[in-house]
């Protein structure tokens, strides 16, 4: 079954870090650059950042220099680290994959997770 | 970036009416890279459509897009009970990608 699996969300104290994981399945991962999009409560999708499948990152200004995308395409599993949170990273953030293979610019999402959520307050 | 504004922020139809969704950019979309998804309430969003009117697999004829430049359109032609639910826009030509704020189709 084609699908994509993120975990590692929770409460964390401002300043504090959190690692999350995306693991998919039923596809060629390493096919297929990955990114996050993460939903604050009530709000819209904000594009948080993207990596290839040979694994070159991109990041929104709101979180580059704290987050950290990686990809282990043995595993076909993708994470973000996550450094220096704020309460405005308070969201929902999901895993999604990029509708075209081999694609090295910026794609619509065809697959997404379930979503894995990070709260962060004192 | 490229902003986006979706219009109207709330639409109340009824089951049968046509719907029409605006997706208005605040500069050109690069080579029609405009998707629309939706989204119901505790769902993860499912793409609808990309590069404004190419339908994803599994979604039905009575959805359809339009538009180019500035204006993007999606139109669910005659509404099913299970159309209601939150629409978003994104466009993927420039970066960074952004999306739209919303546009929530309810029951009348």
């Amino acid at each position: 079954e084609v699908q994509l699996l993120e975990s590692g969300g929770g409460l964390v104290q401002p300043g504090g870090s959190l690692r999350l994981s995306c693991a998919a399945s039923g596809f060629t991962f390493s096919d297929y650059s990955m990114s996050w999009v993460r939903q604050a409560p009530g709000k819209g999708l904000e594009w948080v950042s993207t990596i290839s499948g040979a694994g070159t990152p991109y990041y929104a200004d709101s979180v580059k220099g704290r987050f950290i995308i990686s990809r282990d395409n043995s595993k076909d599993r993708m994470y973000l680290q996550m450094n220096s949170l704020r309460a405005e990273d308070t969201a929902l953030f999901y895993c999604a994959k990029y509708e075209e293979a081999f694609w090295s610019g910026y794609d619509a999402f065809d697959l997404w997770g379930q979503g894995t959520p990070v709260t962060v307050s004192s | 970036e490229v902003v986006l504004t979706q219009s109207p922020g709330t639409l109340s139809l009824s089951p049968g009416e046509r719907a029409t969704l605006s997706c208005r950019a605040s500069q050109s979309v690069s080579d029609s890279k405009l998707a629309w998804y939706q989204q119901k309430a505790g769902q993860a969003p499912r793409l609808l459509l990309s590069g404004a009117s190419s339908r994803a697999t599994g979604i039905p004829d009575r959805f359809s897009g339009s538009g180019s430049g500035i204006d993007f359109t999606l139109t669910i032609s005659r509404l099913e009970p299970e159309d209601f639910a939150v629409y978003f826009c994104q466009q993927y030509g420039s970066s960074p990608p952004t999306f739209g704020g919303g546009t929530k189709v309810e029951i009348k």
